[in-house]
């Protein structure tokens, strides 16, 4: 069973950091692209960053760019976000997902506040 | 950016009734590989996203066979044939051919 586990949310102070990670198993991780996608409260979903297979490509959404990092360790089968200078914006449930987003995590809340 | 629109905004319908969203990209979504990468995605209620359809219209392993997708280059369409009660969520469609990514704004489906 595919099973995708999100964590390392909670409550930052703007320009803090903090790092989100997801802990995957169930299919062999080093094979997909890896994505997380993040939900405001009460709107829709924004696409955040992408991962490929071996980490050699990276993209992100223009918001987060210079700010936010992705990365993964396929010995691990993790997927990780690294959130710097966060802003009140992003606020939001970050969610990882699989591939062409065919697999979802549960969500991990980050609240961005003082 | 492709932005993905989505019809309507909320969608009430009476169980056992069908329901249809539309969603228009404002560019065309065939990738230089042929493919189309447009999905359709549902929300129920306090749970992530689930994977509905992929590629237009092939649906996902363990998806119901009353849903259903179609469509080519901007114009897009999901259909349910007969609405049950689990149903009820929100329904988004997303582009996956071009980055960034992008998601529809959502259609909620609500029993009448």
């Amino acid at each position: 069973e595919v099973q995708l586990v999100e964590s390392g949310g909670g409550l930052v102070q703007p320009g803090g950091s903090l790092r989100l990670s997801c802990a995957t198993s169930g299919f062999t991780f080093s094979s997909y692209w890896m994505s997380w996608v993040r939900q405001a409260p009460g709107k829709g979903l924004e696409w955040v960053a992408n991962i490929k297979e071996d980490g050699s490509e990276k993209y992100y959404v223009d918001s987060v760019k210079g700010r936010f990092t992705i990365s993964r360790d396929n010995a691990m089968n993790s997927l990780y976000l690294q959130m710097n200078s966060v802003r009140a914006e992003d606020t939001a449930l970050y969610y990882c997902a699989r591939g062409r987003r065919d697999y979802w995590g549960q969500g991990t809340l980050v609240t961005v506040s003082s | 950016d492709i932005v993905m629109t989505q019809t309507p905004l909320s969608s009430p319908v009476t169980l056992g009734q069908p329901a249809s969203i539309s969603c228009r990209s404002s560019q065309s979504l065939v990738h230089s590989d042929g493919n189309t990468y447009l999905s359709w995605l549902q929300q129920r209620p306090g749970q992530p996203p689930r994977l509905l359809i992929y590629k237009i219209s092939n649906r996902f392993s363990g998806v119901p066979d009353r849903f259903s997708g179609s469509g080519a280059g901007t114009d897009f369409t999901l259909k349910i044939s007969r609405v049950e009660a689990e149903d009820v969520g929100v329904y988004y469609c997303m582009q996956a051919t071009q980055f960034p990514v992008t998601f529809g704004g959502g259609t909620k489906v609500e029993i009448k």
